[in-house]
């Protein structure tokens, strides 16, 4: 069974420009989730998409905005882009429910320059 | 403001060892637990859930709950040096209808040899 897919792995991207990342759930799973890992504040919750319906969002700015897609493909959208953006960013699949636990991807390390 | 917090540590134990990490959470309403590990370099691993007050035990692992105390723990019996990680305490805040998943900040763990 596949896992979660997140690409690209690795993005350098300059200031005040806009990225696109993505991410591809566990086969049957309709749940989504974007975290932001950075050293200093850890895992930072961005949003969580179910059946293409964005379910609970975090306090981040409006920049930052996602996707979920009929087939539960999602994207996340981060605009203007900001040095302190720099970040692994991670995805995790889920059935749905939650209480099952998510499967993380591999995540995308975006460095802004 | 919905937390889960957790001592950053390093907690550093000799190898055979029992390693105890702890977590408290906010919200009395939430139904579901998880620990997660984490290399460095690697994204979070999804070791335990526990939903029920009382104690889970998978192997070396063994997952403790407490909702009255809003406590969290896990135990790692005959640590191994292979344990060194970041753990990370994650919980579905808000009960019933709430899939959004905080995580804590992690304790880093090293067994020592």
């Amino acid at each position: 069974k596949a896992g979660v897919t997140q690409t690209p792995r690795y993005l350098i991207k300059t200031r005040g420009q806009q990225v696109t990342l993505s991410c591809s759930p566990i086969s049957g799973h309709r749940s989504v989730s974007w975290y932001q890992q950075t050293p200093g504040q850890g895992l930072q919750f961005l949003f969580e998409y179910f059946s293409e319906t964005q379910r609970n969002k975090g306090n981040f700015p409006g920049r930052f905005s996602g996707r979920q897609f009929s087939n539960s493909r999602s994207e996340m959208n981060v605009s203007t882009l900001e040095l302190g953006d720099s970040a692994l960013y991670l995805c995790a699949s889920s059935s749905g429910q939650g209480a099952r636990g998510y499967t993380f991807g591999s995540g995308t390390r975006l460095t802004v320059v | 403001q919905k937390e889960v917090e957790q001592n950053s540590g390093p907690l550093s134990v000799p190898e055979g060892a029992i390693a105890s990490l702890n977590c408290t959470y906010s919200d009395r309403g939430s139904q579901s637990f998880f620990w997660y590990r984490q290399y460095s370099g690697k994204s979070p691993e999804l070791i335990m859930s526990i939903y029920s007050n009382g104690d889970k035990e998978d192997g070396r692992f063994t997952a403790q709950l407490n909702k009255a105390s809003q406590y969290v723990s896990l135990l790692i019996r005959d640590s191994q040096p292979s344990d060194s990680a970041t753990y990370l305490c994650a919980v579905i805040l808000g009960g019933a209808g709430s899939y959004q998943l905080t995580f804590g900040k992690g304790t880093k763990l090293s067994v020592i040899p």
